[in-house]
């Protein structure tokens, strides 16, 4: 089974809206992590945001914010007042806590946004 | 300064050649990784080092072949190409292995286009 879901292989949002981008994960662990990056058509992976298992407050950073819903197992990436630069490929990935020197992270397959003028 | 550098960005080869693509990192972590991104966009690591030991090998063919000289380093090595090794590559890095909130800093890609 998948560890990490993103339902949306597309979105479209109009420049100055905010976007959802929806990311479920699965994990028996109390303590993770999860994580969104960006990836523009340029094809370098940037790190946007962290939400850790315990966190009691939903991670922001900017312009981007993480809408977290542990009992629903869902990280959702909220991005406010989309730009144009927006556009790129968003991917959710997530590190148990267990699991010694085997502790990678778990990708999910992506979601391509593109922001339209 | 770049962070976390690999070279070169294109590669372009014949089938059945040996290739080898570097990966530095100037930022002092520990860890470093490989990841072959496909042409879906499918992450997947292919390796890990941490402090030049590896701790992450997953299932990749023994064409493949990790080489860490130090900590700041590691390199690919790939030989007897195949059209299904056709990808991008990644390098990156992290500060360490221990906690679940370490996040990792990539290299800008290799694409390699075996033909």
């Amino acid at each position: 089974a998948q560890k990490i879901t993103q339902t949306q292989p597309g979105m479209f949002v109009q420049e100055k809206e905010a976007v959802t981008l929806d990311c479920t994960y699965d994990t028996s662990d109390q303590s993770y992590g999860l994580f969104w990056y960006k990836q523009p058509s340029s094809g370098e992976m940037i790190f946007l945001i962290y939400q850790g298992s315990y966190d009691e407050q939903n991670a922001t950073e900017g312009r981007y914010s993480l809408n977290f819903q542990k009992a629903r197992k869902s990280a959702n990436l909220v991005i406010s007042a989309s730009q144009l630069g927006d556009s790129a490929m968003y991917f959710c990935a997530m590190r148990e806590g267990r699991g010694g020197n085997n502790r990678k992270l778990i990708w999910g397959l992506g979601t391509s946004l593109a922001v339209n003028p | 300064d770049t962070a976390v550098s690999q070279t070169p960005k294109y590669l372009v080869t014949q089938m059945g050649n040996d290739k080898s693509i570097k990966c530095e990192q100037n930022l002092g972590h520990d860890t470093m990784y490989w990841y072959k991104q496909d042409s879906k966009k499918f992450l997947k690591i292919m390796f890990s080092y941490n402090n030049k030991e590896l701790i992450i090998n997953e299932t990749v063919p023994n064409r493949f072949s990790p080489k860490s000289p130090d900590k700041a380093h590691l390199n690919l090595h790939i030989n007897s190409l195949e059209l299904g090794d056709s990808a991008v590559y990644f390098c990156a890095s992290s500060h360490s292995r221990e906690s679940k909130n370490e996040k990792l800093f990539f290299g800008s890609g290799t694409q390699l286009s075996v033909l």
